[in-house]
């Protein structure tokens, strides 16, 4: 199981990109990288999955490189109802997969 | 709507009391996981079950204890129960086994349990 890190915390101005980066150094080759959201008192969101390059959707993109060793989830013009924690999970959701989920990135957006 | 479904929302009981904790999967999902949250807490993996089996299992104490029915919906049995046990507990599913996509879970609301 690939074990994740990102900050801890982050700060943020309504309007602002967001960009909040996962370090997974030892990703294994059929690993995929899928990032939640949590709002308070509620139950973890998908928002994002990608295995390589570049993957976008209507609420964020996802940067990968190459070598697959971090990703980076993006978001574009925050708002006060982005504050939330975000978890960035690797993993290839087969037999034996256990989601596990860290501490997360807790997002605060300032207007 | 994740299409996760627990019951009940909310429950409040005494120490030393047994409650159980209800899980509906997403159709077609053959895994269900458990997990706890404590008040300004991370997400603690419980257990996972797939098609009625135990998959795996993480930081679950002696006193909880889980199941996944033919029907594929899961309980979570938490016995004798101690004011720490006071958290939100989310049951989440996924299809398991997707190679070609990843495997995505969805959670559900949350049952909040207070320990009084």
């Amino acid at each position: 199981l690939a074990k994740t890190t990102q900050p801890i915390s982050m700060d943020s101005y309504e309007g602002q990109e967001v960009n909040i980066t996962c370090s997974h150094n030892n990703i294994a080759t059929n690993d995929y990288i899928t990032w939640y959201q949590q709002f308070p008192s509620q139950g973890p969101r998908f928002i994002i999955q990608g295995y390589k390059t570049k993957v976008t959707n209507e609420v964020a993109s996802l940067f990968i490189p190459a070598d697959r060793k971090s990703s980076t989830l993006s978001l574009p013009r925050v708002s006060l109802s982005d504050t939330a924690v975000y978890y960035c999970l690797v993993g290839d959701g087969n037999y034996g997969q256990n989601f596990v989920f860290g501490p997360g990135t807790r997002l605060s957006v300032l207007p | 709507d994740s299409g996760v479904t627990q019951t009940p929302k909310h429950l409040i009981t005494a120490t030393g009391q047994r409650v159980t904790l209800r899980c509906s999967p997403r159709s077609g999902d053959l895994s269900v996981y458990w997990y706890q949250q404590s008040l300004d807490q991370g997400l603690q993996f419980l257990i996972q079950y797939y098609n009625g089996e135990e998959r795996a299992k993480g930081n679950i104490l002696e006193r909880f204890s889980a199941q996944q029915f033919p029907d594929l919906h899961s309980e979570l049995n938490l016995s004798s129960l101690e004011l720490g046990d006071s958290a939100l507990y989310f049951c989440a599913s996924s299809v398991e086994g997707a190679t070609d996509s990843g495997n995505t879970i969805y959670f559900g609301e949350g049952s909040w349990l207070t320990v009084v």
